[in-house]
């Protein structure tokens, strides 16, 4: 099916440092979403963005909406072992979720 | 507000038998979409429901089926299991504004195990 291209699949970086995440698609999308996922459990909804060139921040993590629509970035500061996880994008259309492959992030102490 | 609930959180099935998994969306949302999640091709989306009818429908064979019901809920079935239909099965719902679903919420998901 339609996926999203989202880059890097994986990261390992050392706590403390800044992280940076993107997704770019072929197709226009009204909302770009980000999630996590921990082992065993379902996608936990992080950032919503409504409008192109909108920049959103939840905490230590910001996103941003592409000004073509087609493309998003996560960035998280001062990383910690919390972190560790899968993250998503995904484009939002009118009934159904395309999702990104995922940025497998590993966090070293 | 209570979260997106999924039951169970775990099945084994053997391969040719049929499996119901269900979900309860946030209070309030009408729109109930289901995903599939594998290693192999990360998050599928199946179908998606809203006020007890399939709006959308994604590329999975017949064996695959939902429905939805008054109060919102929603089962999905899967039919003559076949090995390459053990997964993460995870439903999101969302409200509606102007003509669109809004951000979906996950549930933890019911994973599926076909031996």
């Amino acid at each position: 099916g339609q996926q999203l291209n989202q880059s890097p699949q994986s990261m390992f970086i050392q706590e403390g440092e800044d992280v940076s995440m993107n997704c770019t698609s072929s197709s226009i999308f009204n909302t770009w979403l980000w999630y996590k996922q921990d082992p065993g459990e379902g996608p936990v909804l992080l950032i919503a963005l409504y409008k192109a060139g909108e920049l959103t921040s939840n905490g230590r993590l910001t996103a941003q909406f592409g000004i073509t629509r087609k493309d998003s970035f996560l960035n998280i500061s001062a990383s910690i072992p919390s972190d560790v996880g899968i993250y998503f994008c995904a484009g939002q259309g009118a009934q159904k979720l395309v999702f990104g492959q995922g940025t497998r992030l590993t966090i070293n102490p | 507000k209570a979260g997106v609930t999924q039951t169970p959180r775990y099945l084994i099935k053997t391969r040719g038998q049929q499996v119901t998994l269900s979900c309860s969306p946030i209070s309030g949302h009408r729109s109930v979409s289901w995903y599939q999640q594998t290693p192999g091709q990360g998050l599928q989306f199946l179908f998606e429901y809203f006020s007890e009818t399939q709006r959308n429908k994604g590329n999975f064979p017949g064996r695959f089926s939902g429905r939805q019901f008054s109060n919102s809920r929603s089962e999905m079935n899967v039919s003559t299991l076949e090995l390459g239909d053990s997964a993460l099965y995870l439903c999101a719902s969302s409200s509606l504004s102007g003509g669109s679903n809004t951000e979906a919420f996950f549930g933890q998901g019911t994973r599926l195990t076909v031996v």
